[in-house]
């Protein structure tokens, strides 16, 4: 079984319009949750963390499932500028130790006009 | 400024081959990490280390090695070169919850 695993898509949304990601984790001790986003040919960036209560920001909103091991993903009003790969991020006790990060494949999103 | 910087960007060399890439951090962090994505797309991690402890991935054949003069670098070495480590290179440090990644060394060995 993968460590994290998300749906690669790609995921061919109208612009304005909201896009749903998820993925899961197979390590329950995980500590840490994240979603990157990747450009093509740039190094990952962190787009936010995500937490069990849920967090938001700006048009993304996040939330953890820690019974499930689920993470998911929601981007309102999507923009041209959100086409990228979005990589759902798990840190912690997996091959890197305590601190290093394990990724998913990504799922990658293309806006259109 | 640029927080973690890797050299080269692009690397190509023939099989067999031993190369060196760099990485530079000026963040103040005290881990560091070098990431491998391959042609897939898949970034996983290689190595992690702090001047107390080096956490090698079992995946990692042992011609990569990393070395660290200090703690704001992590350099990678990699000796004999082969077709398969063809991928892109991302050096990273962090300090607690922050993290942040290089722009990467694209290699191709021919």
């Amino acid at each position: 079984r993968k460590e994290v695993e998300q749906d690669p898509g790609p995921f061919n949304v109208p612009e304005g319009a909201t896009v749903a990601f998820n993925c899961t984790y197979s390590n329950s001790a995980s500590q840490s949750f994240f979603w990157y986003r990747q450009d093509c040919r740039k190094e990952p960036k962190l787009l936010m963390s995500v937490y069990s209560s849920g967090n938001e920001d700006g048009r993304f909103t996040a939330q953890l499932n820690r019974a499930s091991q689920y993470i998911s993903l929601l981007i309102r009003d999507s923009k041209l500028s959100d086409s990228a790969t979005y990589l759902c991020v798990v840190r912690g006790y997996s091959g890197g130790g305590a601190d290093g990060l394990t990724f998913g494949k990504g799922t990658h999103l293309i806006i259109q006009p | 400024d640029t927080a973690v910087s890797q050299t080269p960007k692009y690397l190509v060399t023939q099989m067999g081959n031993d190369k060196s890439i760099k990485c530079e951090q000026n963040l103040g962090h005290d881990t560091m990490y070098w990431y491998k994505q391959d042609s897939k797309k898949f970034l996983k991690i290689m190595f992690s280390y702090n001047n107390k402890e080096l956490i090698i991935n079992e995946t990692v054949p042992n011609r990569f090695s990393p070395k660290s003069p200090d703690k704001a670098h992590l350099n990678l070495h990699i000796n004999s070169l082969e077709l398969g480590d063809s991928a892109v290179y991302f050096c990273a440090s962090s300090l607690g919850r922050g993290y942040t990644f290089g722009s990467g060394t694209r290699l191709t060995v021919v």
